[in-house]
Order: structure tokens, then sequence, then C-alpha cells
């Protein structure tokens, strides 16, 4: 089966700039979710859907990220305007859900803010 | 406050060499997972570990949940440069991925 597909690969901007990740999960996948991962740490969870819905968005910083899952497929992450500190991996993974599932992750776009 | 802790931040060793990563916490887990990051790559899944106490084992690499279900550590046995990379334990608590800080392991040929 085809993977989590993210693009794009890279991508650097200037500080106060906008700028969107794209992310279509595994098929079927009903959870989908946003991680940031700045570099060598663990990847933080930025928000979680659940077919279309939020489940959990506590850890978006909401005055500059906004997501949307269009009907409950495909993802988008923004950032408006963007900090120095926003400089990470945004790695989007999917799962079928339950207890014991597996994430599955995309190859992460590396976002740099100049 | 990270859920999950990680040890050692860092491992350079010579191939060949065993090592161990522990993954503590205060929290009781379900289930613990540890994953495998490669650079330029998303993490990959290597393990579940669901009982405590239990122990899985992955060709050269060895997994323990503890008996309370709040540690768990990975042990790889005559190391070699393909095992180099980020290793992440996480737990899976309400269909929520939680990670840990990451084990960054070099292997020198």
């Amino acid at each position: 089966e085809a993977g989590v597909a993210q693009s794009p690969r890279y991508k650097i901007i200037e500080k106060r700039q906008s700028v969107a990740f794209w992310c279509n999960p595994i098929s079927g996948h009903a959870t989908l979710y946003w991680y940031q991962q700045i570099l060598g740490q663990g990847p933080k969870l930025l928000i979680q859907f659940q077919n279309n819905g939020v489940v959990d968005d506590s850890q978006l910083p909401k005055d500059r990220f906004s997501a949307e899952r269009l009907k409950g497929v495909d993802s988008t992450l923004k950032i408006q305007p963007a900090k120095l500190e926003d400089s990470a991996v945004y790695l989007c993974a999917s799962s079928r859900g339950g207890e014991g599932t597996e994430a599955f992750f995309g190859q992460g776009t590396r976002l740099t803010v100049v | 406050t990270q859920l999950l802790e990680q040890s050692p931040q860092f491992l350079s060793i010579q191939e060949g060499e065993n090592l161990t990563v522990y993954c503590n916490s205060s929290s009781v887990f379900s289930s613990l997972q540890w994953y495998r990051q490669e650079p330029g790559e998303g993490p990959v899944l290597l393990v579940t570990v669901v009982t405590g106490g239990e122990v899985k084992k992955l060709k050269r690499l060895t997994f323990q949940f503890g008996d309370a279900r709040k540690d768990s550590s990975l042990h790889i046995t005559a190391a070699q440069p393909g095992d180099t990379g980020l290793y992440l334990c996480a737990a899976n608590n309400f269909n929520k991925f939680y990670f840990g800080s990451g084990t960054k392991l070099n292997v020198k040929p």
C-alpha cells in the first residue's frame, strides 16, 4: 500500500511570511496527526484529527498555526506569520486507530525560517 | 515536562559493541512502542510491547517492558553501522502517540 505522502520536502521562507504543508494519509486511516520535530528531539504532537474532526489541538499555537482535514482525507497545516523558532521538520502521520496501533509517518517537510 | 525520558541522549560506539537505551516515565501505559528514524525520513515502528515484563526480540534487538509498565529498554547486541539512527520510544494513550526525547546512536565501522 502507498505510504503517507507529504509535500513539499523542503521550504525556506523569511520570518513573517506564510507557508503551507500538505499531507495525504494512508487510504482508510481515520486518524491523522501533525507533529513538529526540532533537530535532535522527539516529535511533538501539534494536532490530531479523527476523520475530519479535531480530537486534540492543545499543543497547536493557534495564533499562528492552523490545520484542516478536508473530507476526512488530505490535510494541510499552515503557519502565518512564521517565526524563527518555527524552523523544524513537520511530520504527518496516520493510523487505523485503537490500542497498540502503529503510526505511519511521511518523510516530513523541513522548514527553515530565516 | 517530557512524558517519556530517554537515556542516553547520544551514544557513539564501535561496530560489534553492545548497548542499551532506556525509556522511563512516572506514568503507567497500556503499551509502549519503539521507533527508529533515519536522517530525512519519518520514524518507523520496530516493536510494540503490551504486557508488563514482556520481552521481544527482533534479530539483534531485544525490547523489554517493565513489570509496572512505566519503563522500557532496548538492547542491541553486536551493533552494526546500519543500526545508526534516532531511536524513539512512544506511548499510545487514547490513540495519541507521545514520543520520548530520543537517543541518537552512531555506530562507527
